[in-house]
Parts: C-alpha cells; structure tokens; sequence
C-alpha cells in the first residue's frame, strides 16, 4: 500500500514566520502535488513536481515556494506565514497513469 | 479547460437506502475519472478509478460508478448507505500526460440519518 506521510497533522504558526510543511512517500512516485482545501473552495493546487528538482506553478502559488531535494520527499514552504494561509494542506503522490494519494493532511493555523 | 461540477452541495439519506452522487466534467481528451471520499479531519481516500474499459467499474467499500461520454458524467451510486459512509465526496478528472494535474469538483457532503 501507498504511504503519504505530512509530518505534523496540526500545526501552530505567528504572523511573518516561516513554515516548512513535509511530506515523504514511501512508492517511488514521480509526481508529488501540494493542495490546499478551504471550505466552499475545494481542493486547490499550489505547486506540484514531475521529477527531483522539478517543479510547476499549479493554480495559487502566490506566497509559497517548493523544494524536492530527493524523490521521495517534496516540501512547502511560506516563507513569511499570514493569516490567510490557515488552511487544510495536503500532499499528494502518484505515478504517471495512476491515481494520486494522499497524506493526511496538515492543518495550519497562523494567528 | 478542464472542469468538475457536483451539483449537490450536501445530500442527506436515511441509513438503508440507495444513494447517487452527480459529477459531471469537461475535458478535452478522453478523461480519467476519480471518486474520492473524505471523513473529518482525515486526508483523500481512493474510492474508484475509471480509465478505460467497462464503464460501469466497482470500487471499495460497495461503491459504483458508471462513465457515460455522451452525457460528461460519472455517477457515484450505492445501493444500501451505512451510517459510516457519512463524510465528504470529490469527483475528479485527470490526464494521463507527464506533470498533468488533476481537477476537483467542490465536493458533496452526504449526511445519513439512523
């Protein structure tokens, strides 16, 4: 089975602090994604990787960065937290021609 | 481009009956087509996939859905709901193409009545 690890399930943050959200998966997987999810809004893409070093803007990357070092591990980053950052993060992983799969998911609060 | 509609923000049903979740899509190319489910709190869990093949496909715990091109919908159906299966529902589709993400519907929340 697929395994989606986020590091921290609930996460505390202060306005202009920096956030490293992780996420590892244990499949080999190409592809990894980042999403976030807000009630009302869905599921939306903040950035998503097709190979070590690679990524891709998806559809609100705008006060995030990405880092994916090694295959198996693709990290998000706030570089300065704001309030309108708390939300549900969730990482994702697949392979091309399959299905994603997901962490758990990381629920930020910056106050 | 690509979209997903789930008309049905919140769906409550009695534990027992049937249940039908709409998702419908535009996509350019032949689709691949998702149902995830998600209980509170809890990241996506796969439910069913259809990809190419027989269009009515079966999925975990005693979910169908059936792909019909000529009306841009993927159903999600379940003869008899259990009070477990009380939680949000995504429809999704993707490509197959190298990096092609995916697009989510809004979401449907099913409530079941005891």
């Amino acid at each position: 089975d697929v395994k989606v690890t986020q590091s921290s399930r609930y996460l505390v943050k202060r306005t202009g602090e920096k956030v490293f959200l992780e996420c590892v998966q244990d499949m080999d997987h190409e592809n990894m994604f980042w999403y976030r999810q807000d009630p009302g809004l869905g599921l939306r893409l903040i950035y998503f990787s097709y190979d070590v070093k690679m990524k891709e803007k998806g559809d609100i990357p705008e006060g995030y960065s990405v880092s994916r070092e090694k295959k198996e591990r693709f990290s998000l980053i706030l570089e300065s937290a704001s309030t309108n950052q708390t939300s549900m993060y969730l990482c994702a992983s697949r392979v091309v021609g399959s299905p994603l799969h997901f962490g758990n998911g990381t629920r930020l609060t910056v106050t | 481009a690509q979209s997903v509609t789930q008309p049905d923000i919140h769906i409550t049903v009695s534990e027992g009956a049937s249940l039908e979740l709409r998702c419908n899509y535009s996509y350019g190319a032949t689709p691949y087509l998702f149902w995830y489910v998600q209980s509170p709190g809890q990241g996506l869990q796969l439910l069913l996939k259809y990809f190419s093949g027989d269009t009515l496909v079966q999925g975990i715990k005693g979910f169908e859905a059936e792909f019909k091109r000529s009306q841009s919908s993927f159903n999600l159906r379940k003869p008899s709901v259990h009070w477990s299966d009380a939680a949000e529902y995504f429809c999704a589709v993707g490509g197959d193409n190298y990096g092609q993400n995916f697009v989510f519907g809004p979401g449907t929340r099913l409530s079941v009545l005891p």
